[in-house]
């Protein structure tokens, strides 16, 4: 079935780095805009990249700007967010997310379990 | 602060109908499609309404969405316990380059 599953979250030091996954299943991954949304404990949802369906262009929020990267491998059907200079309030539970096929920008149709980042010393 | 602006929270009883809103701005709203999100406590967000007002296959024509100008408009009608959740509109700004989402609605059904 289609279905994607985030890997890599973990506990982090402030400052430190991390590198989480989302594996795709069941649909022509290569074909979808991809999203990494974030979700702090209690909070709302945040977006925070996305990705073209062929990696050729990103866009970041402002708050993980020069800190973040997000990346995909067609070939391997994966999503990856390198997560670099963390922060306490980058602590949160992370969410890839699929953006349908229809018009630019649409919305997210497919969403991950989540991976949790917690950045504490 | 949230770029798209909704109510932190409705409430209704059973078998009512509640409305949530979501505003924003010409360079949001007023410029692309929005869509709506379900969170049901613990688990991922969940797609109910893309392009303004389509449901994807599998969400009951209970859920309704609608958008005038720079607001949009999430309708649920039969209120039942099991749509007690958060929700969230969402949408591209072009002005910010970036998906903004609103602060989200915890819809309480008494």
């Amino acid at each position: 079935q289609v279905q994607l599953v985030e890997s890599g979250g973990g506990v982090v030091q402030p400052g430190r780095s991390l590198r989480l996954s989302c594996a795709a299943s069941g649909f022509t991954f290569s074909r979808h805009v991809m999203h990494w949304v974030r979700q702090a404990p209690g909070k709302g949802l945040e977006w925070e990249a996305i990705i073209s369906h062929d990696g050729g262009n990103k866009y970041y929020a402002d708050s993980v700007k020069g800190r973040f990267t997000i990346s995909r491998d067609n070939s391997k059907n994966t999503l990856y967010l390198q997560m670099n200079s963390l922060r306490a309030e980058d602590t949160a539970v992370y969410y890839c997310a699929r953006e349908r096929l229809g018009l630019p920008h649409d919305a997210f149709d497919i969403w991950g379990q989540g991976t949790m980042v917690t950045v504490a010393s | 602060q949230s770029v798209l602006t909704q109510p932190p929270s409705v409430s209704a009883a059973p078998g009512q109908k509640v409305t949530i809103s979501c505003s924003g701005s010409s360079s949001n709203i007023g410029n692309d499609y929005v869509s709506w999100y379900q969170q049901l406590p613990g688990t991922a967000p969940k797609l109910l309404i893309y392009d303004n007002n389509k449901r994807p296959s599998g969400i009951p024509d209970r859920f309704s969405g609608s958008k005038s100008g720079t607001s949009a408009t999430l309708g649920i009608t039969g209120l039942q316990t099991g749509d007690e959740a958060d929700y969230y509109c969402g949408t591209w700004d072009s002005s910010l380059s970036a998906w903004v989402f609103g602060g989200g609605t915890k819809l309480t059904v008494l």
